[in-house]
């Protein structure tokens, strides 16, 4: 399976965006992009996915670079809700969905 | 809509016992999966089961562990036995069929092995 890599944590102020980058510089041309969070003491939960294009729901946004070997999860607002691992995963088909390790994201008040 | 659930939320046991998770997944949800998740890592899918048929069980210690979802519904997963590596939270997430890409996840049981 096509790696992911992204930053171990980051901060963000309430109320503000937060960007959320993943790198993918192996990605095949079937593999989709997944976004899972996890909150503490809970199971995962998706957020979002994509294959080419930018894609937004009512949880978060996805920027796709052009060469697909990058992607951005954007939350418009942070709230204090919002800390948690976040999941950047590849995903081809029928292939599983593969975690790794995530980004701690801290919601400082 | 009722979530995932997951019993026992918690379980302490001793090496080389056993133990034994039950999910129920949500109403209509035909895909079934079990995982594993280590303090600092991430989830590892240990099987799927498309409805009561196993789909991938790649990754399950055959050795020690096993799962079962006989009427297509509710799965049990079992330990036996156990060992001190597998202290983990075990997760089970359900989704419908041909949809993997949004799985729902039940809160987990978290083992303790001593």
């Amino acid at each position: 399976d096509a790696k992911t890599t992204q930053p171990n944590s980051m901060e963000s102020n309430e109320e503000e965006p937060v960007h959320l980058p993943c790198n993918h510089s192996t990605i095949s041309g079937t593999d989709y992009i997944h976004w899972y969070r996890q909150l503490p003491s809970q199971g995962p939960e998706y957020v979002i996915h994509g294959l080419t294009s930018n894609v937004n729901n009512r949880m978060a946004s996805l920027a796709i670079a052009e060469d697909r070997k990058s992607s951005t999860l954007i939350l418009h607002r942070a709230t204090l809700r919002d800390a948690a691992v976040y999941y950047c995963i590849l995903r081809g088909v029928p292939r599983q969905l593969t975690f790794g390790s995530g980004t701690q994201l801290t919601v400082l008040p | 809509e009722a979530g995932v659930a997951q019993s026992p939320r918690y379980k302490i046991i001793e090496k080389r016992q056993s133990v034994a998770f039950w999910c129920n997944p949500i109403s209509g949800h035909a895909t079934l999966y079990w995982y594993q998740q280590i303090l600092g890592q991430g989830p590892k899918l240990l099987i799927q089961f498309q409805n009561n048929g196993v789909v991938d069980d790649s990754q399950l210690p055959k050795d020690r562990f096993s799962a079962e979802r006989l009427k297509g519904v509710d799965s049990t997963l079992k330990i036996q036995p156990a060992k001190l590596e597998d202290s983990a939270v075990y997760l089970c997430a359900s989704s419908y069929f041909g949809k993997a890409y949004e799985q729902y996840f039940g809160p987990g049981t978290r083992l303790t092995v001593t």
